[in-house]
């Protein structure tokens, strides 16, 4: 089993929908918890931590899910900047990449 | 702006050649920093961290000799593959944190897309 696991998708969302999606992990023990959004050949860029409490930053929110080892990712709102690949990534000291999902926002 | 620099961001070479990739923070001292490879539609892959004044540990699978890795100031860490062959083909990015905290979020260089022929 992978240490960490997401739908590849595509998601394809009209422009001001709402996508979500998880991202599940195996370790247990893991303690840090990020999103990444990464272009098209392009490094991956941070766009938000995901804490145990949930938090917001703007259209995004993430969530943790400890119980079920899993985390979320909501975009409200939908640009069509937001299309990229999201990278789950999980750990402690030493952090697993998910492969990505990707969104893709139509007009 | 960014934080981690890396150099080149792409370049294409004969088999057979060497390459040599630098990643350098650019106002934080790193005394870890990461290297990984990124193939098509795949998900980043650790090669090996680069500790400063040490010697880097590799993850299971990737050669040393051939992914020489010198981590010589706080600063700078190089990725040298030698004797590249078209299989070495792939995206190349290294990565450091601002902290030694597991909670530190890790910043990215730009990566560097590695051609063999």
């Amino acid at each position: 089993r992978k240490e960490v696991e997401q739908d590849p998708g595509p998601f394809n969302v009209p422009e001001g929908a709402t996508v979500a999606f998880n991202c599940t992990y195996s370790n247990s023990a893991s303690q840090s918890f990020f999103w990444y959004r990464q272009d098209c050949r392009k490094e991956p860029k941070l766009l938000m931590s995901v804490y145990s409490s949930g938090n917001e930053d703007g259209r995004f929110t993430a969530q943790l899910n400890r119980a079920s080892q899993y985390i979320s990712l909501l975009i409200r709102d939908s640009k069509l900047s937001d299309s990229a690949t999201y990278l789950c990534v999980v750990g402690d000291y030493k952090l697993s990449f998910g492969a990505g999902t990707t969104v893709t926002v139509r007009a | 702006g960014a934080v981690v620099s890396q150099h080149p961001s792409w370049v294409i070479c004969k088999s057979g050649t060497s390459v040599k990739i630098e990643c350098r923070s650019l106002d934080f001292q790193a005394t870890t920093m990461f290297w990984y490879r990124q193939f098509p539609k795949q998900s980043l892959m650790l090669m090996a961290t680069s500790n400063e004044g040490s010697k880097a540990t590799y993850e299971q699978g990737v050669e040393k000799d051939k992914f020489l890795i010198n981590h010589a100031s706080l600063t700078l860490s190089t990725l040298t593959v030698t004797s590249a062959h078209p299989e070495d083909s792939s995206f190349y990015i290294c990565s450091a944190s601002r902290s030694q905290g597991w909670d530190s979020p890790l910043h990215f260089g730009n990566g560097t897309r590695l051609t063999v022929t």
